[in-house]
């Protein structure tokens, strides 16, 4: 089975700096997609950003970016010139990609908080 | 606008109560699924339905019932059977991998928050 694990269960960064949130996941399959997303306090969950395991590129959507370590099974978020808009839970996630089930398997969170 | 409805948003029942959750998706997505979130637990899979009329457990399924009698609808009841029921209750949807769609996005509704008196 496939397990997600974000170690980091709070953090906080000053409005315009950059973050790092961690998340590792264990699996043995070849064909995987990997996914960030964000929960504001309004609750709707959105996708942030995401990840094909057969792409090396790693995935930006403009402030937010990946660093993928396949061979570590690594797959961290990267918030640049971090906004107020960006408080939120975030969670990683992970589906296998051979169709099927298309289950994703979520990370516990990690709660960010931006200050001003 | 396409999206998913979630109704109620909030919710309080007696002890031994059955109770109904909505979804509803006008994103004419294929699949859909339910997921409970608790503090510090993430999000664990209840239920899923990839199709009209099928649907299979997830990982926490023991107290819960669904049904899929329309692409549109697939509503989550609360059993009595299930001991802790308190909790966020998110649906989702998304286009099934096999007819097609590669994105693998979920696209989530609002949520219900349940609470058990």
């Amino acid at each position: 089975a496939q397990t997600v694990t974000q170690s980091q269960p709070e953090m906080s960064v000053q409005e315009a700096e950059t973050v790092t949130l961690s998340c590792t996941y264990d699996t043995s399959e070849s064909n995987y997609y990997l996914f960030w997303y964000k929960q504001p306090p309004s609750r709707q969950m959105i996708l942030v950003i995401r990840q094909e395991a057969y792409k090396q590129q790693n995935a930006t959507e403009n402030r937010f970016s990946v660093n993928f370590q396949k061979a570590a099974k690594s797959f961290s978020l990267k918030i640049s010139d971090s906004q107020l808009g960006d408080t939120a839970m975030y969670f990683c996630a992970f589906m296998k990609g051979q169709g099927g089930s298309e289950k994703l398997v979520f990370g516990k969170g990690t709660k960010l908080t931006v200050n001003p | 606008d396409g999206g998913i409805t979630q109704s109620p948003k909030y919710l309080f029942r007696k002890e031994g109560q059955n109770v109904t959750l909505s979804c509803e998706q006008n994103l004419n997505h294929d699949a859909m699924y339910w997921y409970r979130q608790d503090p510090g637990q993430g999000l664990r899979l209840i239920y899923y339905s990839q199709i009209v009329n099928d649907f299979q457990k997830g990982d926490i399924a023991e107290g819960y019932s669904v049904s899929r009698e329309k692409k549109e609808s697939f509503p989550l009841t609360v059993t009595s059977a299930q001991k802790n029921p308190t909790a966020f209750y998110l649906c989702a949807s998304s286009i099934d991998l096999r007819t097609g769609g590669n994105t693998g996005e979920l696209f989530f509704g609002e949520g219900s928050r349940l609470t058990v008196l």
